[in-house]
């Protein structure tokens, strides 16, 4: 079943605006992770929040995390055309064994 | 320094056929974990390594097997391919395993 699910599935902008993701778990969680993929290759790991903290910053990123309502939400301030490309959570759940379960993502376009 | 390597890039194989992805992690990273993405869908969890010894396994059957080597590269083999096994199958490399990952660009299994 899946642990993080995305909000929302499409998203389109245009640049220079802001873009929120956001994401829902079930289950208790060690971590909460935040990756981007372009066009079905590699992830690439934007951001990691810990269980305890409630808010982190990278660049034109800011993660929320609230544990209360198992939830989790990505903004990108300022966004550029090169910020198109899928955006998926994954939860570090504990007790799971050291795997990642992400959700099925959320398909960003910038349109120039 | 190089990031983590997946080989081969693409592969086209025939249902009933074994085939063998390989993985090269970060230098120093000893963890090692397997994913396998289907198109439109988050990556799944298959297997995780850590200092060659299998700590985690998804749900995935017996066809799926992994090891590590001593120098922390990764194979992962899946025998008896069926049509449901094309996917794009992403290796992850973690100093420890259980923080933030750095992904490989995938293999792309297409199975005929």
């Amino acid at each position: 079943s899946q642990q993080g699910e995305e909000d929302p599935q499409a998203l389109s902008i245009q640049e220079g605006e802001n873009a929120t993701m956001n994401c829902s778990y079930k289950t208790s969680i060690n971590n909460l992770q935040w990756y981007r993929q372009n066009s079905g290759r590699g992830l690439v790991h934007l951001i990691l929040i810990r269980s305890n903290e409630r808010e982190k910053h990278s660049g034109r990123l800011r993660v929320t995390l609230d544990t209360s309502k198992k939830s989790s939400s990505l903004l990108i301030t300022a966004s550029r055309a090169a910020d198109t490309a899928s955006y998926f959570c994954a939860t570090d759940v504990r007790g799971s064994n050291y795997k990642l379960t992400f959700g099925k993502g959320t398909l960003l376009t910038v349109n120039p | 320094d190089a990031g983590v390597t997946q080989s081969p890039t693409h592969l086209i194989k025939t249902r009933g056929q074994q085939v063998t992805l390989r993985c090269s992690p970060i230098s120093g990273h000893k963890s090692v974990s397997w994913y396998q993405q289907v198109l439109g869908q988050g990556p799944q969890f298959i297997f995780q390594y850590y200092e060659k010894e299998e700590r985690g396994r998804g749900n995935f059957p017996d066809r799926f097997s992994a090891r590590q080597f001593p120098n922390y590269s990764s194979e992962l083999n899946v025998n008896a391919l069926l049509l449901g096994d094309s996917a794009l199958y992403l290796c992850a490399s973690s100093l420890t395993g259980d923080g933030g990952y750095t992904f490989g660009s995938g293999t792309r299994l297409t199975v005929v």
